[in-house]
């Protein structure tokens, strides 16, 4: 499997909601990242996970709270979003730091707060 | 993080070999340059990475000088679904740093 699975692939939610955000590896990577994209930018980094601990928050508002429950599963829960998070966001995932092979991308899930 | 400069946009025609540069003046020693294509609403998809000189694989080819401050992707034989978005990265992929900043990109027409 060289797959990073996200799910779901669109979500609407209202500003009062709460939801989340789930990625899934089977590759045996060991960092697992969040990474929100507004259109036509580039991917801004949120979160990283290094063997299930957080170890870079880029100053996320306390609204998006990441969770790494395994070394394959990677959530984010949304509460009392604002209409600008609408956005794709990404989960990625990489191999241990003796190498650097790059991230391994999922497809993303579009979000659209109202 | 080490900035990175792409052109913003570039146009080509089927069958022609494209070059995009990326420019990463203060690249540190540790960096690697890797380089991801992106389609509308998909996550970016990794092409090729390279430390110094050249790298070629199936797909690209990864050209980078003796002093390391920019980069060059060459993609062989463009076609219609080469139309993508091109990133450059500049970083270290490890699970320490894992902050590999990317730059604007460069979104590749390729005309019939």
């Amino acid at each position: 499997d060289t797959e990073v699975t996200q799910t779901p692939k669109h979500l609407v939610m209202g500003m009062t909601n709460k939801k989340s955000l789930k990625c899934e590896q089977h590759m045996g990577h060991r960092a697992m990242y969040w990474y929100k994209q507004k259109a036509k930018k580039p991917p801004e980094l949120m979160f990283v996970y290094s063997y299930e601990k957080l170890s870079i928050n880029e100053s996320v508002p306390s609204r998006f709270s990441p969770e790494c429950p395994n070394s394959s599963l990677l959530n984010l829960h949304l509460h009392a979003l604002q209409p600008e998070d609408s956005a794709l966001y990404l989960c990625a995932s990489s191999q241990d730091g003796v190498t650097n092979y790059g991230y391994t991308f999922g497809s993303g899930t579009r979000l659209t707060v109202v | 993080l080490a900035k990175t400069t792409q052109p913003i946009s570039m146009d080509s025609y089927e069958g022609q070999e494209v070059n995009i540069t990326c420019s990463h003046n203060n690249i540190a020693t540790n960096d690697y340059i890797t380089w991801y294509q992106q389609f509308p609403s998909q996550g970016p998809r990794f092409i090729i990475q390279g430390y110094k000189t050249k790298v070629t694989n199936e797909v690209a080819s990864l050209f980078i000088p003796a002093d390391r401050k920019s980069s060059t992707l060459s993609l062989p034989r463009v076609s219609l679904s080469d139309t993508a978005v091109y990133y450059c990265l500049v970083g270290v992929v490890n699970t320490n740093a894992g902050k590999s900043t990317f730059g604007d990109g460069t979104t590749l027409t390729v005309k019939p």
